[in-house]
C-alpha cells in the first residue's frame, strides 16, 4: 500500500477566501482523486486529478470552484476557490492502481467561517 | 438520489460477540462491493470486498455476505473487539466506473 500525506491537515478560513491542499504520494500511482466528506454524508468524489492534463470533474463540481493540478505522478493539489460556510468538509485525496483499490490519505479538515 | 444506503449511523456491540453492519444499494449494475473502515483524524482504509458473481468472502473475523436479489450486503465481524469501533463505509462501483459510497456507521464495542 502508498503512504499517503496531506497538508494541512486542518484549518480554519475566513469566507471569500482560497485554500490548497496538498496530497503527496511516496512511490508514482496511476490515478489519483479528490473526494469531499461533508458532515454527516458519505464521501462524495470531486474529480479525478491527470497528469499532465486537465482534471476530470464530476457531475456539480467545476473547475473554477475546485482548480486541481497534478504536476507528476506522486503529487496534486486542490484548491478550494471562494469558499463558504458550506465548504466546510473534509477533504480527502486517494489513490490506487486500480479503480477498486483506492488508498486515501489521512484527510484535511476545513473548517469555514 | 443515494446509490448506497446505510440506514442505521451507529451501532453498539458487546465485545467478544458479532457486529454485523447492514447496507443497501439500488443500481442493480453495480458489480463490485467493498467495506472500508475509518478511524478519527484518518483515512478510510480498505476492509473487504465482494465481486458479484459470489455471495460470500471471508477474511479473517471478517465476512462480507452479498444478496444480489435484495441488493443488500452486509459485513460481519466476529468476535468483537476494542480495535473495531470505528466508522465503517460501505460502497459500490459498476466496472471501472467510480466508487460510490454509503454514510457510514459508527461501530462501538462495549467492554
Amino acid at each position: 500500500s502508498a503512504v499517503i500525506s496531506q497538508k494541512p491537515s486542518r484549518d480554519i478560513c475566513q469566507r471569500g477566501t482560497s485554500l490548497t491542499i496538498q496530497c503527496q504520494v511516496d512511490s508514482q500511482v496511476t490515478m489519483m482523486f479528490w473526494y469531499r466528506q461533508q458532515p454527516g454524508q458519505s464521501l462524495t468524489l470531486i474529480a479525478t486529478a491527470n497528469q499532465g492534463s486537465e482534471a476530470t470533474y464530476e457531475s456539480g463540481f467545476v473547475i473554477d470552484k475546485f482548480p486541481i493540478s497534478r504536476p507528476n505522478l506522486t503529487f496534486s493539489t486542490l484548491t478550494v476557490s471562494n469558499m463558504s460556510p458550506e465548504d466546510s468538509s473534509i477533504y480527502l485525496c486517494s489513490v490506487a492502481s486500480l479503480v477498486h483499490e483506492q488508498f486515501f490519505g489521512p484527510g484535511t479538515r476545513l473548517t469555514v467561517l | 438520489d443515494q446509490q448506497v444506503k446505510q440506514n442505521s449511523p451507529s451501532l453498539s456491540v458487546q465485545e467478544g460477540r458479532i457486529s454485523i453492519l447492514n447496507c443497501d444499494y439500488t443500481n442493480s449494475m453495480f458489480d463490485y462491493f467493498l467495506w472500508y473502515k475509518k478511524y478519527p483524524a484518518e483515512g478510510p482504509t480498505f476492509l473487504i470486498s465482494i465481486s458479484s458473481i459470489k455471495d460470500k468472502n471471508e477474511d479473517g473475523r471478517f465476512t462480507v455476505f452479498l444478496n444480489k436479489s435484495a441488493k443488500h450486503l452486509s459485513l460481519h465481524i466476529v468476535p468483537s473487539q476494542p480495535g473495531d469501533s470505528a466508522v465503517y463505509f460501505c460502497a459500490a462501483s459498476e466496472g471501472d466506473d467510480k466508487i460510490i459510497f454509503g454514510k457510514g456507521t459508527r461501530l462501538h464495542i462495549l467492554p
